[in-house]
């Protein structure tokens, strides 16, 4: 099992620019979430999914969009790239029990400038 | 809402001493509470869970409470190796919506 993967593990954007995030796992797990971490901060939830085609805002959505045509795949797309967006993005899955455990993947870290 | 709220950092003790992270929750209903940690570079790996009151989660000599009276999920460990040096974060997880505190940075020096 390779768990939860994260492509791109670095990128630099210039404002206004577009990019996708791509999140895969392979453990068949029905939720899958992304979470973004600014220097010396907790997570904080942009979206998430309870399974194929059905997904939904978390705290700070804005500036983001996600899909969910699969269960293997959970992508993260920004469309017009914001300074504020400059940070380290994790996604995470877990099965579908109430106390499940989150499995995270190793994160992006973007810089916009 | 639901949120998380754990003491701030950077803790920094010496090797074998005794560590505790405090960590106090708001949320309705039954939630689950974990310990995470997450080493430089890396993403964060489950460190101990309680799904429900007066559980305790227990993993690699640390521990923690589900203490329902005082909504508090603190961490301890009775003796601190340099290797533990780590971010902690204290999380909830209610209706499979997970709230993280802001994490707790310990330095533990030889």
């Amino acid at each position: 099992n390779a768990g939860v993967t994260q492509t791109p593990k670095f990128r630099i954007l210039k404002i206004g620019q577009s990019m996708t995030l791509q999140c895969a796992q392979d453990m068949n797990h029905n939720y899958m979430y992304w979470y973004r971490q600014d220097p010396g901060m907790g997570l904080k939830l942009i979206y998430y999914s309870v399974g194929a085609g059905i997904t939904d805002k978390g705290e700070v959505p804005n500036g983001y969009n996600v899909s969910r045509s699969t269960t293997e795949d959970f992508p993260l797309r920004l469309e017009l790239a914001a300074p504020s967006q400059t940070s380290v993005y994790f996604c995470a899955s877990k099965a579908g029990g109430p106390t499940d455990t989150q499995y995270f993947g190793p994160g992006t870290r973007l810089t916009v400038l | 809402g639901d949120s998380v709220t754990q003491m701030e950092g950077p803790v920094t003790l010496s090797e074998e001493a005794f560590l505790t992270i405090n960590c106090t929750y708001t949320a309705t209903g039954y939630p689950s509470l974990f310990w995470y940690v997450q080493y430089p570079g890396e993403g964060l790996q489950l460190l101990l869970k309680a799904t429900k009151a007066d559980d305790k989660g227990s993993n690699k000599g640390f521990e923690a409470t589900y203490r329902k009276e005082t909504t508090s999920f603190h961490l301890e460990k009775g003796s601190v190796q340099v290797s533990d040096s780590a971010v902690y974060f204290c999380a909830l997880n209610n209706f499979n919506k997970f709230y993280f505190g802001s994490g707790t940075k310990l330095n533990v020096k030889p």
